[in-house]
């Protein structure tokens, strides 16, 4: 079973829609990453979580370290969010982990007009 | 500030040929974290490195191998190519929070 797992997969929907994207993991962690990769390669990152919830703009992540539990939010989605959504953790590793992130295998996010 | 840059590109190399890539991180970000992309893996972490020296290594064969220099640019090179390596080769810089991907190198290997 891979430390980080995403769901769904594979994600379509209709511009304006509200979407979710879920992550569980099962190390314990210090901070958790949610990326966007668009076509081409480049990845943004979009937040770095350690407790709670943040947002920007139409995009809101959250996390609940007592679940191993995040969800990425878009509010209104429009079909320039169409990507791949990343998560990724970095490890609590007794302060060894440093800059060593383990990803999801990623979901999909198909937005139509 | 100039994001960050890798260089080059694109690259096509031959079966036991050996490449090096590069990566020039924000100015200012003393870590570097290099990073592999394969459709059948996933993204999986290779290395990172703080102020020129290696603190994390993640599970490749000792054909990859990396550097930083004392301005913070890392080098990363892969000896003896396999056609298991074609991949996307990203890099990215930060201060310890917030990572920051440079675009990435593809290398093809024929």
């Amino acid at each position: 079973k891979n430390e980080v797992e995403q769901s769904p997969q594979n994600l379509t929907a209709q511009e304006g829609e509200f979407i979710t994207i879920n992550c569980s993991y099962s190390v314990g962690i210090s901070a958790l990453h949610w990326l966007q990769q668009h076509p081409g390669g480049g990845i943004v990152s979009l937040f770095m979580l350690s407790s709670g919830k943040k947002k920007h703009g139409r995009l809101i992540a959250t996390i609940n370290i007592q679940e191993k539990h995040s969800s990425l939010h878009i509010t209104a989605s429009h079909p320039r969010d169409s990507a791949v959504y990343i998560c990724a953790v970095l490890a609590n590793a007794g302060g060894t982990s440093y800059g060593k992130l383990t990803f999801g295998q990623g979901t999909i996010l198909t937005v139509h007009p | 500030k100039a994001g960050v840059t890798q260089t080059p590109r694109y690259l096509i190399k031959t079966r036991g040929q050996q490449v090096t890539l590069s990566c020039s991180p924000i100015s200012g970000h003393r870590s570097v974290s290099w990073y592999q992309q394969t459709p059948g893996q996933g993204l999986q972490f290779l290395f990172e490195y703080f102020s020129e020296t290696q603190r994390n290594k993640g599970n490749f064969p000792g054909r990859f191998s990396g550097r930083q220099f004392s301005n913070s640019r890392s080098e990363m090179n892969v000896s003896t190519l396999e056609l298991g390596d074609s991949a996307l080769y990203l890099c990215a810089s930060s201060t310890g929070g917030t990572q920051y991907f440079g675009p990435g190198t593809r290398l093809l290997v024929l």
